[in-house]
């Protein structure tokens, strides 16, 4: 099993509409939690970290559930603009600053 | 501005002749890790560094040296490059936290 496992895609998606997806990682010990997204050919970006809490940033939530070792992230009322790869990032341990990305999540927005 | 720098963009080279990407933020940042980003496989990062003359292997380390001598520099080493090093290789820096990182542009490297 991958250590991070995410949906390849891709995610065909009306602009306006609401679409959500998730990563699920295999090393309950994991600490930290991240979002980015990926234009084609362009660097990552970091688009959110993800708190126990939950945290929301504009359209944009994202979740943790640790006891299912998942990710999620909501994207409201979405924009042509919103087309990207998203990955999904998780630090391993604390303190052993190795981090496990994603392969991620094409999204492509409909006009 | 703030950002990472890497050098070269683009480079197509040989195997077995030795190379350096450079990497250099002007953010003071602390923690600076290597990547490379291949079809299907996603990112898999190769060094990082917590600090000046702090460094640590990542997933794929074989074949590649690095070294932080300097806090806004982080050169990534290929000693004798071969093929399977062909590649999409990101340089990232963070001020704490490894996981919010600020990723160079990317260099694209070849090896025949």
């Amino acid at each position: 099993r991958k250590e991070v496992e995410q949906d390849p895609g891709p995610f065909n998606v009306p602009e306006g509409a609401t679409v959500a997806f998730n990563c699920t990682y295999s090393n309950s010990a994991s600490q930290s939690f991240f979002w980015y997204r990926q234009d084609c050919r362009k660097e990552p970006k970091l688009l959110m970290s993800v708190y126990s809490s939950g945290n929301e940033d504009g359209r944009f939530t994202a979740q943790l559930n640790r006891a299912s070792q998942y990710i999620s992230l909501l994207i409201r009322d979405s924009k042509l603009s919103d087309s990207a790869t998203y990955l999904c990032v998780v630090n391993r341990n604390f303190g052993n600053e190795k981090l496990t990305f994603g392969t991620g999540t094409r999204l492509t927005i409909i006009p | 501005e703030a950002q990472v720098t890497q050098n070269p963009r683009y480079l197509i080279t040989v195997t077995g002749k030795k190379l350096t990407v450079t990497c250099s933020q002007n953010m003071n940042h602390e923690y600076m890790s290597w990547y490379r980003q291949d079809p299907g496989l996603g990112l898999r990062q190769i060094y990082y560094s917590m600090n000046v003359e702090v460094t640590d292997k990542g997933d794929v380390p074989e074949g590649y040296k690095v070294s932080r001598k300097e806090k806004r520099n982080f050169p990534l080493i290929l000693e004798s490059p071969s093929p399977n090093q062909t590649s999409l290789y990101f340089c990232a820096s963070s001020l704490r936290r490894a996981g919010e990182l600020f990723f160079g542009e990317g260099s694209r490297l070849t090896v025949l």
